[in-house]
């Protein structure tokens, strides 16, 4: 069963740092291109950033640019979000998602930036 | 950056009947390889998005037929045959050609 399970959210102060995991099973992992896709609280949903399953190519969302890296680690079956310089409209439930055309999605890890 | 707009927002229907939801791109979601990648999610109340539909028509295992999607360039369309109650929720186009973009969702309620 494909599964995708993120971790590492909490309550950060703006301008603090936060690193997102997201563990991958059921599938090969290192076959498919992986995405971070947000939702604040009450909104629709936001693409936050790409990466190719050898890491060559990787996108960001203009909002995250500068801010955001992804990256990927294939002998662990692992995605990760490292974010810096948060800020209050960064908080939202943060989802990894498998592939380009987002089949299976987690089930989120809330990410609260306050002060 | 491209732009997709869905409407309604919101769409009251009563059990058993009708419903579809439209989505427009501004801009071809036609790729160099000749597909076409939009996608329709669903997201019911608390829980995390699920895709039903990928590449305009094509429907994920476990979705009711009752779902289909239709249309081409830049006008797509999410039809459900007869809404029942677990149908309740936002349903979102996204598209997959140029990067990956979402439209605003359309919230679905029974009236």
């Amino acid at each position: 069963e494909v599964q995708v399970v993120e971790s590492g959210g909490g309550l950060v102060k703006p301008g603090e740092s936060l690193r997102l995991s997201c563990a991958a099973s059921g599938f090969s992992f290192n076959t498919y291109s992986m995405n971070w896709v947000r939702q604040a609280p009450g909104k629709g949903l936001e693409w936050v950033s790409s990466i190719s399953r050898d890491s060559n190519y990787i996108y960001y969302a203009d909002s995250v640019k500068g801010r955001f890296t992804i990256s990927r680690d294939n002998a662990k079956n692992s995605l990760y979000l490292q974010m810096n310089s948060l800020r209050a409209e960064d908080t939202a439930v943060y989802y990894c998602a498998r592939d380009g055309q987002l089949d299976y999605w987690g089930q989120g890890t809330l990410v609260t930036v306050s002060s | 950056d491209v732009v997709m707009t869905q409407s309604p927002l919101s769409l009251p229907v009563s059990l058993g009947q009708p419903a579809s939801i439209s989505c427009r791109s501004s801009q071809s979601l036609v790729y160099s390889d000749g597909n076409t990648y939009l996608s329709w999610f669903q997201q019911r109340p608390g829980q995390s998005p699920r895709r039903l539909i990928y590449k305009v028509s094509n429907r994920d295992s476990g979705v009711p037929d009752r779902f289909s999607g239709s249309g081409s360039g830049t006008d797509f369309t999410l039809k459900i045959s007869r809404v029942v109650a677990e149908d309740v929720g936002v349903y979102y186009c996204m598209q997959g050609t140029h990067l990956i973009t979402f439209g605003q969702g359309t919230r679905l309620e029974i009236k």
